[in-house]
């Protein structure tokens, strides 16, 4: 069955540390995102992809990078320059083209805890 | 700036009740609106899809509708089950924006058998 996968489900970083959290897709899909999400304040992006090689910041990139070297693949890194990274991070893709017609997929997320 | 919410912000039911849930938006200009339902420390399930242009979308128990010009949208759960607790959120993709899209910060159900 099609669909995304995250990894590590948990992960715990230390101070100072870089971490990365693992995204792929085998939907063929063109699209991938990253979301943030913290208790009372919804979904925030982070980075979004459109093309293997090209990435755009979303509204919360600050502190963290990826990398879309593959169309399955979007890693995300949180940096150490990312002062409160403690949240739960999920993962999506979607078709392009015709956005009226399609959706988001969306992994199962990996839940980041500083220790 | 689009901002979507969603009323109420937590509901509890006895079970076998029929519920609405409310998503609101407030630019029109969206390409599609999609209802998601998420259960505590999961990801994001798709429930419903409704185009643009459509009006409303169905899923077993499960009922969408989307007044766009107003801004609107619901989702109908018909005879509700204590499997139907979960997060429900809406998302709307935005035209004006280079792939955007906006989730509303949803609706905590909690069906009581």
């Amino acid at each position: 069955d099609g669909g995304i996968t995250q990894s590590p489900k948990y992960l715990f970083r230390k101070e100072g540390q870089n971490v990365t959290l693992s995204c792929e897709q085998n939907l063929n899909h063109d699209a991938m995102y990253w979301y943030r999400q913290d208790p009372g304040q919804g979904l925030r992006l982070i980075y979004y992809s459109q093309i293997v090689n090209d990435f755009q910041k979303g509204d919360i990139a600050e502190g963290y990078s990826v990398s879309r070297e593959k169309k399955e693949s979007f890693p995300l890194t949180v940096t150490s320059a990312q002062k409160n990274p403690t949240a739960f991070y999920l993962c999506a893709s979607s078709r392009l083209g015709d956005r009226g017609t399609y959706g988001y997929t969306f992994g199962s997320g990996t839940r980041l805890t500083v220790v | 700036k689009q901002e979507v919410t969603q009323i109420p912000a937590a509901l509890s039911v006895p079970e076998g009740e029929n519920l609405v849930l409310n998503c609101s938006f407030t630019d029109s200009a969206i390409y599609n609106l999609q209802w998601f339902r998420q259960d505590p420390g999961k990801g994001l399930t798709s429930l419903l899809l409704i185009q643009s242009s459509q009006r409303e979308q169905t899923s077993g128990r499960l009922n969408a509708s989307l007044d766009k010009s107003s801004g609107r949208s619901t989702l109908y759960i018909a005879a509700s089950q204590p499997g139907d607790s979960a997060t429900y959120l809406c998302a709307v993709r935005m035209e004006t924006s280079y792939d955007k899209v906006i989730f509303g910060p949803g609706t905590s159900l909690s069906v009581i058998p």
